[in-house]
């Protein structure tokens, strides 16, 4: 069964640092990896998709990158903000509907 | 992209009871997905509702226990019956942008609290 790692689980930086989030995952048979945001209380907000064929994604200040072969995706947020405070997940995809979740990196961004 | 609204947004219930949640979308879109998510935790798929046919349900998860119905393309509700205070988490519906990417949308989701 897949497993899927976030990490690490909390992260704190100062307002203007760059940071990067990690994902892994057991299995690498995937269709797609996607990150998300969570803010308190809310629902999920889909920030970046990568396709099992594609190596990465941007979007704005944000790059997510997807090694399929080992197991591994990261979420590069560049010159961080208080409003990119949140929880940040990442989902992989396989074929038949088949999700699995991680369990998320809270981001605090101190002003 | 989708826009989903969910219905109640909350609710304190009592156990034994059951709770229905509504999901409507401001598209038609083929496949909806029923997610929980417990304290503490990352999601797990429920169910997949696709109209016109049953749910599917994942490993843990029974009919019985979480009815789903998918009457149209916009709309879908999930009931979670009977329940304990094990049920309490928050309840997320998504749709899939299939004209896309296959991106995953997200409603806000319900928090349900059994006592």
């Amino acid at each position: 069964k897949q497993e899927v790692t976030q990490i690490p689980a909390a992260l704190s930086v100062p307002e203007g640092e760059n940071l990067v989030l990690n994902c892994s995952f057991t299995d690498s048979a995937i269709y797609n990896l996607q990150w998300f945001r969570q803010d308190p209380g809310k629902g999920l907000t889909s920030l970046l998709l990568i396709q099992s064929s594609q190596r990465e994604q941007t979007s704005g200040r944000l790059n997510a990158s997807l090694d399929k072969s080992s197991g591994r995706s990261t979420l590069y947020i560049a010159a961080s903000q208080p409003g990119d405070s949140a929880t940040y997940l990442c989902a992989v995809r396989h074929t038949g509907n088949q999700f699995y979740f991680g369990t998320g990196t809270s981001l605090t961004v101190i002003p | 992209s989708a826009v989903i609204s969910q219905k109640p947004s909350r609710d304190i219930c009592q156990r034994g009871t059951s709770l229905t949640i509504q999901c409507q979308v401001d598209s038609q879109v083929t496949m909806m997905f029923w997610y929980r998510q417990q304290p503490g935790q990352s999601l797990t798929l429920i169910a997949t509702a696709n109209q016109g046919s049953e749910a599917t349900y994942e490993s843990g998860f029974v009919i019985d226990k979480f009815p789903i119905s998918r009457p149209n393309l916009t709309f879908s509700t999930l009931t979670v019956s009977n329940m304990s205070p094990e049920d309490s988490s928050i309840y997320l519906c998504s749709v899939e942008d299939r004209k896309g990417a296959e991106t995953q949308y997200f409603g806000p989701g319900t928090r349900l609290l059994v006592l």
